[in-house]
């Protein structure tokens, strides 16, 4: 039961550019959505989050937008750097206590020059 | 700034041994968990842990596996009689109360059962 998915795998985007990460959801309790940037043999490094009372956050050069409705949101990353380049996962959580995440499948990054 | 420990970062072990990994929480942090990435694979929850009892666990999580926090400071993930497909990274998180969603990562450990 895949109840956070990221569809696509990867992604090549050039130096400078806009990279947007895609991530869809089907459980409608969820209300905390963050995105974590993993490296190889590293552990997932917090970037941003969202709550669901919310549309859009941002935070440097990090934008993501939560469409409630479409059980969709989106990471932006403008101006893309190839020190981006890495996987990015997008989490998905039920607030309360000690809330669990919920993980998509990750898309790989790759930020060319 | 604070970050999660792990140790060890990888561990080789035979099928049927036991393993502890152990993992440093930040240090004002109350709830810790246990996830695990399997090659290839998304990261998955294992177990939620809270005032010293565990608040919930996946279906992985049966009885091989145990958490405890036995000195107040090393949070630890015991695998009783590991099997070859317990081999994966498993990473410890934490978070600083019930109110904040955001869990931060340790470096993780890289288990392989032989």
């Amino acid at each position: 039961d895949q109840q956070v998915k990221q569809n696509s795998p990867s992604l090549s985007v050039q130096e400078g550019r806009i990279s947007i990460l895609n991530c869809d959801y089907t459980n409608s309790m969820f209300d905390y959505f963050l995105w974590y940037k993993k490296y190889p043999a590293e552990g997932p490094t917090f970037l941003i989050s969202i709550s669901s009372i919310k549309d859009k956050n941002e935070d440097g050069r990090f934008t993501v937008f939560l469409n409630k409705s479409a059980k969709h949101l989106s990471l932006h990353i403008v101006p893309s750097q190839p020190g981006d380049s890495a996987v990015y996962f997008c989490a998905a959580s039920v607030s309360g206590t000690a809330s669990k995440l919920t993980f998509g499948t990750g898309t790989r990054l790759q930020v060319t020059l | 700034e604070p970050e999660v420990t792990q140790t060890p970062s990888h561990q080789v072990t035979q099928m049927g041994q036991e393993v502890i990994l152990r993992c440093v929480p930040i240090s004002n942090h109350l709830y810790f968990y246990w996830y695990r990435q399997i090659l290839g694979q998304k990261v998955e929850f294992l177990v939620s842990f809270y005032n010293n009892e565990i608040s919930e666990k996946s279906e992985i999580f049966d009885d091989q596996f145990s958490v405890e926090r036995p000195d107040g400071s090393n949070f630890t993930l015991k695998i009783r009689s590991t099997k070859l497909e317990d081999s994966a990274m498993y990473f410890c998180a934490t978070k600083t109360s019930g109110n904040i969603e955001t869990q931060y990562f340790g470096p993780g450990t890289r288990l392989l059962v032989l």
